[in-house]
């Protein structure tokens, strides 16, 4: 079965600290996908960083990166140094053949000052 | 460059009416989903276009929902009757594919809001 899990859905976390919100996934595809999305209270969604199933490198953009650990299935993110702003909704999603792309049920991330 | 353009914002009807939902996607993209976002939940494919084709529409409940991709741009989703379950946002994305550099990433409009009472 091909599907995404985020096992957290909600989370408190001190400004200024690191957070890690969890993604597994599984699929028999070879070659895939990985994205991380925010979406806070006005609804929009984002993107924030991208991995390739067949990227050695993990991701990174600004204070994003992406633990990517293929043995395991898991493309957990990575907040450095958050912020109040960064409080919202985060959705793992994977991009699968013919360009399917599933979400998992989401975090709410909660950053406290 | 433009975005994703979705109208209308908000909707709502009583159930057993119907409505519809219209997209236009990122100029060149050829890839085109729609999504249902129940509040809380996690967005829910519902159907995949690859320019005026059916990719994917496996989760469509299609005894009352069509959705068509006319000349592979613009596309419009349909609901009739509704039912009180149908109540959420509607997201519609494009997408360029992932020929050459491009990784597939989605690029989401604002949504259409439909509250069905």
């Amino acid at each position: 079965a091909q599907k995404i899990t985020q096992t957290q859905p909600g989370m408190f976390v001190q400004e200024k600290e690191a957070v890690t919100l969890d993604c597994t996934y599984d699929t028999s595809d070879q070659s895939y996908g990985l994205f991380w999305y925010k979406q806070p209270s006005s609804g929009e969604m984002i993107f924030l960083i991208y991995q390739g199933s067949y990227d050695e490198q993990n991701a990174t953009e600004g204070r994003y990166s992406l633990n990517f650990q293929k043995a395991r299935k898991s493309a957990n993110l990575v907040i450095s140094a958050s912020q109040l702003g960064d409080s919202a909704m985060y959705f793992c999603a994977m991009r699968l053949l013919d360009d399917k792309i599933i979400f998992g049920k989401g975090t709410r991330l909660h950053i406290l000052p | 460059e433009a975005g994703v353009a979705q109208s209308p914002r908000y909707k709502i009807i009583e159930k057993r009416q119907s409505v519809a939902f219209w997209c236009n996607p990122i100029s060149g993209h050829a890839t085109l989903y729609w999504y249902q976002q129940i509040l809380g939940q996690g967005p829910k494919l519902l159907i995949q276009f690859q320019n005026n084709g059916v990719v994917d529409d496996s989760q469509l409940p299609k005894d009352r929902f069509s959705a068509e991709r006319l000349k592979g741009v613009d596309s419009t989703l349909k609901i009739q009757p509704a039912k009180l379950e149908d109540s959420a946002v509607y997201l519609c994305a494009s997408s360029h594919g992932t020929s050459g550099i491009y990784t597939g990433e989605l690029f989401f409009g604002e949504g259409s809001r439909l509250t069905v009472l």
